[in-house]
């Protein structure tokens, strides 16, 4: 089974920092790597799909990059918005894991 | 736009089942697959399985294939998930959300798109 590692689990940062996530596959999954926001209460909502491609309507701050194994997660400028938790998520013969999240809070 | 709507809120006891719907609209339903996804309190994201809307197919996580069920019903373009021998652990809110596996073979829609709202299951003696 593909296992899904993410880090860090959490992190504190100011308004305007960079933030940035890191996810691992524990075998080549090409670029087949979602990552989603989701804020309590609230179900996830897609941010990045295929490791780099910004979903329709979503802020250019939100960068992906990425293919292989390693990938990252990027929020170029923290806004307040932004406070939630960030999951990865892959899909591989036609199954998909979420990795176990991170939670970004500010400091 | 796609939407979709679940079902409410579920109480049960250990042991029993239960059926979780989610009604589509704003979209032609037998051109998209839909998945299941659980989030038990506090925790993290699980991804449950998914059907097709167009066949029937069908692909269940391997951890829950002995107790789950997924259908659906083109006529009302409503899936249901029914999850059976409900343990205390199976207390989670149960998402839908649309997926378009045609999207792996270079056309198609991201998968994940469009979400419900969630449905609590709560498993309790």
């Amino acid at each position: 089974d593909l296992q899904m590692t993410q880090s860090p689990s959490s992190l504190s940062a100011y308004v305007g920092d960079r933030v940035t996530i890191t996810c691992q596959a524990s075998h080549d999954i090409a670029t087949y790597l979602n990552w989603f926001q989701q804020k309590p209460g609230k179900p996830p909502k897609l941010l990045i799909y295929d490791a780099s491609n910004l979903e329709t309507g979503v802020p250019s701050r939100f960068s992906g990059s990425g293919s292989g194994t390693d990938f990252s997660f990027t929020i170029s400028s923290l806004q307040p918005e932004d406070i939630a938790t960030y999951y990865c998520q892959q899909y591989d013969n036609l199954s998909f894991t979420f990795g176990p999240g991170t939670k970004v809070d500010f400091k | 736009q796609a939407h979709l709507v679940q079902s409410g809120a579920e109480v049960k006891q250990p042991g029993a089942s239960v059926k979780v719907s989610c009604q589509a609209s704003g979209y032609i339903f037998t051109s998209y697959e839909i998945s299941w996804v659980r989030q038990a309190p506090g925790q993290g994201l699980e991804w449950m399985g998914w059907i097709s809307a167009h066949n029937g197919n069908t692909n269940y996580a391997q951890n829950l294939q002995d107790r789950v069920t997924m259908t659906a019903d083109t006529s009302t373009s409503t899936a249901y998930m029914e999850l059976r021998s409900l343990r205390s652990d199976d207390t989670a809110v149960y998402y839908c959300a649309r997926i378009d596996l045609s999207f792996y073979y270079g056309s198609g829609r991201p998968p994940f798109d469009y979400w419900g709202q969630g449905t609590l299951v709560t498993v309790s003696s």
